[in-house]
């Protein structure tokens, strides 16, 4: 069974207080591994797909990384604004089975 | 910009009545997801459908959940009875032809008493 676990569940940083929220995932062949922001009361906002080993993807002070087994949200210079909820979610193979398979989610503040 | 729409986006009901929740994808997009949001369970797949046609609704309770799309630019997901167990926030999704990401809509709050 495809399974995604996320830690810390909470991370609590000072504004300018670098830090990375870690996406361990088991799956019998990963098509792609996916990132969202969920601020509350709002569905969640696509931010990166990754798809093979050593990939890497960036947005402003954001940045995915992705192994064979886990992936890791790497956040540079925080802002209160960047406070949210983060999922991981999983695709396993066969191409064209688009269900996505989502952690719990690390909730991030950011205080000025 | 284009955007998934839901309705309604809060309904509170009792015990045993019918729910019907609605949503709009983004127009052009083949590929329809349902999804509910609970604080134990997190983001689970109920059911999604491409051009129309159903996929996959594994993990929607049979006896009292269905999902149709009567044409593509309306979804439905209905529940009947409801129950306190389906309290939740459920979510639509889509997606265009030839990619794997999925835009959401801003979700419907169910509450059952």
């Amino acid at each position: 069974e495809d399974q995604v676990t996320q830690s810390p569940e909470a991370l609590r940083l000072q504004e300018g207080e670098s830090s990375s929220l870690n996406c361990s995932y088991t799956v019998s062949g990963l098509r792609g591994l996916f990132w969202y922001r969920q601020d509350p009361g709002k569905g969640p906002e696509f931010l990166f797909t990754l798809y093979s080993a050593g990939e890497e993807k960036e947005k402003e002070r954001l940045k995915a990384t992705l192994t064979k087994k886990e992936s890791f949200l790497h956040i540079t210079a925080p802002k209160p604004e960047d406070s949210a909820t983060y999922l991981c979610a999983v695709q396993a193979l066969p191409q064209g089975a688009q269900k996505l398979v989502f952690g719990q989610g690390t909730r991030l503040t950011i205080n000025p | 910009d284009a955007r998934v729409t839901q309705t309604p986006r809060h309904k509170v009901t009792e015990m045993g009545q019918e729910v019907t929740m609605r949503c709009q994808p983004i127009l052009g997009h083949n590929t329809v997801f349902w999804y509910r949001q609970t604080m134990m369970q997190g983001l689970e797949l109920l059911a999604y459908f491409r051009n129309r046609a159903p996929l996959d609704d594994s993990g929607m309770p049979k006896d009292r959940f269905s999902a149709e799309m009567p044409d593509a630019t309306l979804a439905t997901l209905k529940i009947q009875p409801s129950e306190p167990r389906d309290s939740a926030v459920y979510f639509c999704a889509s997606g265009p032809t030839g990619t794997d990401t999925q835009y959401f809509g801003p979700g419907t709050r169910l509450t059952v008493l």
